[in-house]
């Protein structure tokens, strides 16, 4: 079986700039769920897809948007980037209908 | 007021001791809860679901409280390996997901 994946691991980006995080999702798995996590926080639903569409969303703004792939995998983009994006983002997959999340090893994003 | 609202701690044990800690939350509509375990700068594990029934496994005992609005994880026989951040987690409806702040626990010698 494998986990839950995402790419890169680290990324620096300059104030203005935008950014495209990749997740995969475990095997088996038909739904996944990005999550900001700033430090000495707990994380931060952004927001769910299933069947390739958003199902859920978060207190986020319009410049953070996703995608989901046929098979299963995601994308996070952030547009606009401020400085206050700088965060661990999490990608967490799921079966569609429940509720426990397991997560992607993240990726840190600087914004400097 | 947070939806999902866990004492931050930290929570300093010596080993072998008995530790709990509790998480409140707002939504009555709430149909899910689980409790997370956290190390530092890596990714939540899922540690164990959380129902009125109760459920233990092994040292850890997770309790909800429906009529108060809260959940609990109670952890025996302390272990230095048991310190990590702990993050209760709440999901309401399909896409709408929430974690708490997360509680520090650190168990020393």
């Amino acid at each position: 079986e494998t986990g839950v994946t995402q790419s890169p691991t680290h990324l620096i980006k300059t104030r203005g700039q935008q950014v495209t995080l990749r997740c995969s999702s475990q095997s088996g798995h038909n739904t996944v769920s990005w999550y900001q996590q700033a430090l000495g926080q707990g994380p931060q639903f952004i927001f769910q897809y299933y069947r390739e569409e958003e199902n859920g969303r978060g207190n986020f703004p319009p410049r953070f948007s996703g995608l989901q792939f046929p098979n299963y995998s995601s994308e996070l983009n952030v547009n606009a980037l401020e400085l206050d994006d700088s965060a661990l983002y999490l990608c967490a997959s799921s079966f569609w209908g429940a509720y426990e999340q397991y997560f992607g090893p993240g990726t840190r994003l600087t914004v400097t | 007021r947070k939806e999902v609202e866990q004492d931050p701690g930290p929570f300093n044990v010596p080993e072998g001791a008995t530790v709990a800690f509790n998480c409140t939350y707002s939504n009555s509509a709430s149909q899910s809860f689980f409790w997370y375990r956290q190390d530092c700068r890596k990714e939540p594990k899922l540690l164990m679901s959380v129902y009125s029934s109760g459920n233990e496994d092994g040292r850890f005992t997770a309790q909800l409280n429906r009529a108060s609005q809260y959940i609990s994880l109670l952890i025996r026989d302390s272990k230095l390996s048991d310190s990590a951040t702990y993050l209760c987690h709440s999901g309401t409806s399909y896409g709408k997901l929430t974690f708490g702040q997360g509680t520090i626990l650190t168990v020393h010698p």
